[in-house]
């Protein structure tokens, strides 16, 4: 009954630099999210895909985020040309079924992000 | 924007000691709220997941209640001890399929 993983748990990249995020849901979940905690504040909504598509990604802050599931199971988080405004935890969350609503969103442990 | 608030930012207490903190958020389009537990280089933990009006959950000595026609709900933990120091966020869900966070209460327990 393994939980949700994210690889790497730390990430330190320099300014302008390209960097990959990694998320491995539980198994059988269908819907999967991207947040974002900044210091100081809670996790702010990315993107949230339902099988294999981004169902909703209107919390990408700019055109250098990109998110893909391609399997609909693992999913990848794409941050091009890093600005030091960037650096944060990244958090996935997993979910069976259509709605997180209702349902409870199964947290990973994050990838902290540091741009230099 | 959907405004969700947490009170206070940070807490101390003592051992034994009893606590509470309030999330409010906004009471029109109401569908769930979600209070999670996050310690430290850990997964947040789901705590309670809220539906109705009135709603009272309890989980050990942590428990949960909800007003969602004035837009809060109370967070009680009682007779804390170190291990439950943690950051305590809610999570407002209004229909939509993301979570919008408040800021946390971030609590520790002092031996």
């Amino acid at each position: 009954g393994a939980g949700v993983s994210q690889t790497p748990s730390n990430k330190v990249t320099e300014k302008g630099k390209y960097v990959e995020l990694r998320c491995d849901p539980i198994s059988g979940h269908t819907a999967l999210y991207w947040y974002r905690q900044s210091l100081g504040q809670g996790p702010e909504f990315l993107i949230y895909f339902q099988g294999t598509g981004a169902a909703d990604d209107s919390g990408l802050p700019n055109d250098r985020f990109f998110a893909v599931r391609p399997e609909g199971s693992v999913s990848t988080l794409k941050i091009q040309r890093t600005e030091r405004g960037d650096s944060a935890v990244y958090l996935c969350a997993s979910c069976l079924g259509g709605s997180g609503g209702y349902n409870e969103q199964f947290f990973g442990p994050g990838t902290r992000l540091t741009v230099l | 924007i959907l405004n969700v608030e947490q009170s206070p930012q940070s807490l101390h207490v003592q051992e034994g000691d009893s606590t509470n903190f309030t999330c409010s958020f906004p009471s029109s389009n109401f569908y769930a709220l979600h209070w999670y537990r996050w310690e430290t280089a850990k997964s947040p933990e789901a705590l309670f997941v809220m539906t109705l009006n009135g709603d009272e959950k309890k989980k050990g000595r942590i428990s949960a209640t909800l007003n969602t026609k004035e837009g809060y709900s109370y967070l009680y933990i009682k007779g804390s001890q170190p291990e439950d120091s943690a950051t305590y966020l809610c999570a407002f869900n209004n229909a939509g399929n993301m979570l919008t966070f408040g800021g946390g209460t971030r609590l520790m327990v002092k031996p």
